[in-house]
């Protein structure tokens, strides 16, 4: 079983809004990411945690903000988002980020739309 | 130069054909290589994975790779309608910041 499930599948949002996303396996992966994806561009990535710790922020605007509360939960909570922040937002796991354990699996991720 | 190059495409094949997508790298420290075959609105598959020189087969995908002169390949036997997506060429790095890197993609249309 290799299933990473997100929830919600969409959402909209206004920008003074604050909302959150949220991902979930049980697969016993132990590093999990957020990546932004635009249409036509390849998946961009947010953030990773590793081991329930955030080992990698690729300079997000603090309006993005992740949480990881346990090893298969990793949350993402969005406040003051702009338009330009509309997008299909990822999640994805791995085993951990040692060689050999690093293979991603998707999940269907949310398809956000600020307005 | 990106680090992981893709010809964006599209790429034609007529049904039953092979299909080739290629990708090249530029991080030396990549290590483990991937392919995704990502349908239009939906989220990347896992397609095949490969870290060693050489080739990997699993049912009708081939997956090719040499480190010396930093190449990845996929090839796509029998190509059907339903392989029509775009497909995604990601690097791993083993060292330093491990991320995936992923190809801005190559778009595969095959023709029925």
């Amino acid at each position: 079983d290799t299933e990473v499930t997100q929830t919600p599948k969409h959402l909209v949002m206004g920008m003074t809004n604050k909302k959150s996303l949220k991902c979930e396996q049980h697969m016993g992966h132990r590093a999990m990411y957020w990546y932004k994806q635009k249409a036509k561009k390849p998946p961009e990535l947010m953030f990773v945690y590793s081991y329930e710790k955030l080992s990698i922020n690729e300079s997000v605007p603090s309006r993005f903000s992740p949480e990881c509360p346990n090893s298969s939960l990793l949350n993402l909570h969005l406040h003051a988002l702009q338009p330009e922040d509309s997008a299909l937002y990822l999640c994805a796991s791995s085993r951990s980020g040692t060689r050999g354990q690093e293979t991603q699996y998707f999940g269907p991720g949310t398809r956000l739309l600020v307005l | 130069q990106k680090e992981v190059e893709q010809n964006s495409g599209p790429l034609s094949v007529p049904e039953g054909a092979i299909a080739s997508l290629n990708c090249t790298y530029s991080d030396r420290g990549s290590q483990s290589f991937f392919w995704y075959r990502q349908y239009s609105g939906k989220s990347p598959e896992l397609i095949m994975s490969i870290y060693s020189n050489g080739d990997k087969e699993d049912g009708r995908f081939t997956a090719q790779l040499n480190k010396a002169s930093q190449y990845v390949s996929l090839l796509i036997r029998d190509s059907q309608p339903s392989d029509s997506a775009t497909y995604l060429c990601a690097a791993f790095r083993d060292t330093g910041r491990r991320a995936l890197t992923f190809g801005s993609g190559t778009r595969l249309q095959v023709q029925p």
